[in-house]
């Protein structure tokens, strides 16, 4: 397996503009993931997603912030319009239920806002 | 709030077992104790997970002391392709959403 695939991997964009990232969770895992890693304030879970429902969306910092998983292999993250404080790492990770004790995580999207 | 404490950061020379060590002091009896790693500029690596016994895999083995208030994550022969941030956290099984990364401990592995 590919493993959890995200896109871009860098992007550098303006103040105001609108940014998605993208993400493939491995097959057959129900559990989506996104995280947003900072230096201030370390690893932070935005929302999950399980069954391409989402079950908890209380850390997405503002209306800014959405997301969607039409189906079961992609995911996106919105944030419109786009702040520098947004600028992050975001990561996607996925996992099975049988073995919840493990998340798979994807190689991060570096967000630039300037 | 993190309900883990980690030294900051700890050295260790390649071809030696790398010790680190993780305090849950309020672990509750239900909670397990699970080890990621984050290599610099990769996503977080899952190592090993356990509830009380004592659990080995291919990357490492974690020690539960028998009161589970600590563990020991053990690396047994540490290469420079260890260096990385190990992060110790406690959570329900089937809640992982729930893991609260903490700042971890950085390991360098020296030459």
């Amino acid at each position: 397996d590919a493993g959890v695939i995200q896109s871009p991997r860098h992007e550098v964009t303006e103040m105001g503009q609108e940014v998605t990232l993208r993400c493939k969770p491995i097959s057959g895992h129900d559990y989506l993931f996104w995280y947003r890693q900072t230096m201030m304030r370390g690893l932070e879970l935005l929302i999950y997603f399980n069954n391409n429902v989402p079950i908890d969306d209380s850390g997405m910092p503002e209306d800014r912030f959405s997301a969607k998983m039409p189906n079961a292999s992609f995911s996106t993250l919105k944030i419109q319009p786009s702040e520098p404080r947004d600028s992050a790492v975001y990561f996607c990770a996925s996992s099975f239920p049988p073995t919840l004790g493990e998340l798979f995580f994807g190689e991060g999207s570096r967000l630039t806002v300037l | 709030d993190a309900k883990t404490t980690q030294p900051t950061s700890m050295d260790c020379a390649e071809g030696r077992a790398a010790n680190l060590p993780c305090n849950h002091s309020t672990i509750s009896g239900n909670e397990y104790v699970y080890w990621y790693r984050q290599i610099h500029s990769q996503g977080p690596q899952y190592i090993i997970h356990g509830l009380k016994n004592n659990e080995t895999n291919e990357m490492a083995s974690l020690i539960i002391t028998e009161d589970r208030k600590s563990s020991t994550l053990i690396l047994p022969h540490a290469t420079l392709r260890d260096t990385a941030v190990y992060y110790c956290i406690v959570s329900l099984l089937g809640s992982n959403y729930q893991l609260i990364w903490g700042a971890g401990t950085k390991l360098i592995i020296k030459p």
